[in-house]
């Protein structure tokens, strides 16, 4: 199944560049995510947002900021990363955040290498 | 603190054999759910099985079945008569309802070649 969409597919940017990493769900989903997924290590979870509302900032540096405009947009913003922040972030989303059997549904993700 | 860990790295199988990938969890919880997601080379995450920790019986998904021991807390995944398509990481994952519930804990994945 498809139905959550990330852009761009890859991105290479600067320490010092701003941009942002845009996910769009057509699923009628509730709960949106941001994970990181960095080789050889587990996927960690960045945000949450339930409804609108942010639920989960899992300890994540303010160069990240997300932006929930509505349930079927997130947008994870960057500025002043650092190399170590190269990865893939992966977006999903699910029917709403709460109930524990819930299935995840992710996007292909945005490969990010930080020069 | 939950953990998950799978302790193969990468495992090959050849085609219409079987294979097992295991999952071992770290909990104090007697509620959760476990989950195994497969991520092709498209890089999409999707579902394949999840088994609720109540529930005794093993969870089954036409070719996949889980083999779930809550007591050691082992929760490995049978591939049976492997496809090409079958190929892909394999990650084990955990919820439960502490906290939020908002977290899923996830493995380092398993890499799974399928030998023509």
């Amino acid at each position: 199944e498809t139905g959550v969409t990330q852009t761009p597919r890859h991105l290479v940017m600067g320490m010092t560049n701003k941009k942002s990493l845009k996910c769009e769900q057509h699923l009628g989903h509730n709960a949106m995510y941001w994970y990181k997924q960095s080789a050889k290590k587990p996927l960690e979870l960045m945000f949450v947002y339930n409804f609108k509302e942010q639920t989960e900032n899992n300890s994540v540096p303010s160069r990240f900021s997300p932006e929930c405009p509505n349930s079927s947009h997130l947008f994870l913003h960057l500025h002043t990363l650092q190399p170590e922040d190269s990865a893939l972030y992966l977006c999903a989303s699910s029917q709403e955040s709460r109930r524990l059997n819930e299935k995840l549904f992710f996007g292909s993700g945005t490969q990010l290498s930080v020069l | 603190a939950q953990t998950v860990t799978q302790s193969q790295p990468e495992m090959s199988v050849q085609e219409a054999e079987t294979v097992t990938l295991s999952c071992t969890y770290d909990t104090s919880e007697s509620d959760y759910y476990l989950f195994w997601y497969k991520q092709p080379p498209s890089r999409q995450m999707i579902l394949v099985i999840r088994q609720e920790a109540y529930k005794q019986q093993n969870a089954t998904e036409n070719r996949f079945s889980v083999n779930f021991q809550k007591a050691a807390k082992s929760f490995s995944l049978k591939i049976s008569d492997s496809q090409l398509g079958d190929a892909a990481m394999y990650f084990c994952a955990y919820r439960s309802r502490r906290g939020t519930g908002n977290q899923f804990y996830f493995g380092t994945g398993t890499s799974l070649t399928v030998i023509p």
